[in-house]
């Protein structure tokens, strides 16, 4: 059974940074691509960022390009966002979502359950 | 504002069939194919739909998608109570060079 578990999120004032972690299993992690897909308060989806499945393709949203990075340790099947310079706009869910396939652009077809981060002094 | 145009709303009474239109351009829908996702409260996000009018396996067939031009549409046949969930379609733009969702449509099953 395909398992992705976030961890990481809380309470953090506006400036400041948090790391965002995902643990997969039950499936081949390294042969997929991975993706950070967030849902503001009241808001719709909205794609993060996300990473092939070697991590040769990298792409980010314009709204965090340059304050978010995210990465992959294949040997450990987990994801990271590292989240900087934090923002209020920031606050949301943030879901770890896996990719259909090897590339970007491929559907998403599994999400975890998610991790909040609140944005707030 | 969103890349891809969705109604904010939508709804029907059970067993009814119901279609939510997904709007887009020549750089998104116009030249990639499109998913939809249903997303219940309180729950994570799932694939309903993808590669324009594929089911994932276990999503009934009741749920069914489609794609003409810049343009893509969710149809639901035998609107159930559990139906009730917002559902966002989504592709690749290739101008942006990211992947893009509608703003969501929210269902209610009157």
């Amino acid at each position: 059974e395909v398992q992705l578990v976030e961890s990481g999120g809380g309470l953090v004032k506006p400036g400041r940074s948090l790391r965002l972690s995902c643990a997969a299993s039950g499936f081949i992690f390294a042969d997929y691509a991975m993706h950070w897909v967030r849902e503001a308060p009241g808001k719709g989806l909205e794609w993060v960022s996300g990473l092939s499945w070697n991590g040769g393709t990298i792409g980010y949203a314009d709204s965090v390009k340059g304050r978010f990075t995210i990465s992959r340790d294949n040997a450990k099947n987990s994801l990271s966002l590292q989240l900087y310079s934090l923002r209020a706009e920031d606050t949301a869910f943030y879901y770890c979502v896996k990719g259909s396939d090897s590339s970007v652009h491929d559907a998403f077809d599994m999400w975890g359950q998610g991790t909040m981060v609140t944005v707030s002094s | 504002q969103s890349v891809l145009t969705q109604p904010p709303s939508a709804s029907g009474t059970p067993g009814q069939r119901v279609t939510i239109s997904c709007s887009g351009s020549s750089s998104n829908i116009g030249s990639n194919t499109v998913n939809w996702y249903q997303h219940l409260p309180g729950t994570a996000p799932k694939l309903l739909i993808y590669s324009n009018n594929q089911r994932p396996s276990g999503v009934p067939d009741r749920f069914s998608g489609s794609k003409s031009g810049t343009s893509a549409s969710l149809a639901i046949r035998g609107l159930q109570s559990v139906d009730e969930a917002d559902y966002y379609c989504a592709t690749w733009d290739d101008s942006l060079n990211v992947p893009v969702f509608g703003g969501g449509t929210k269902l209610n099953v009157l």
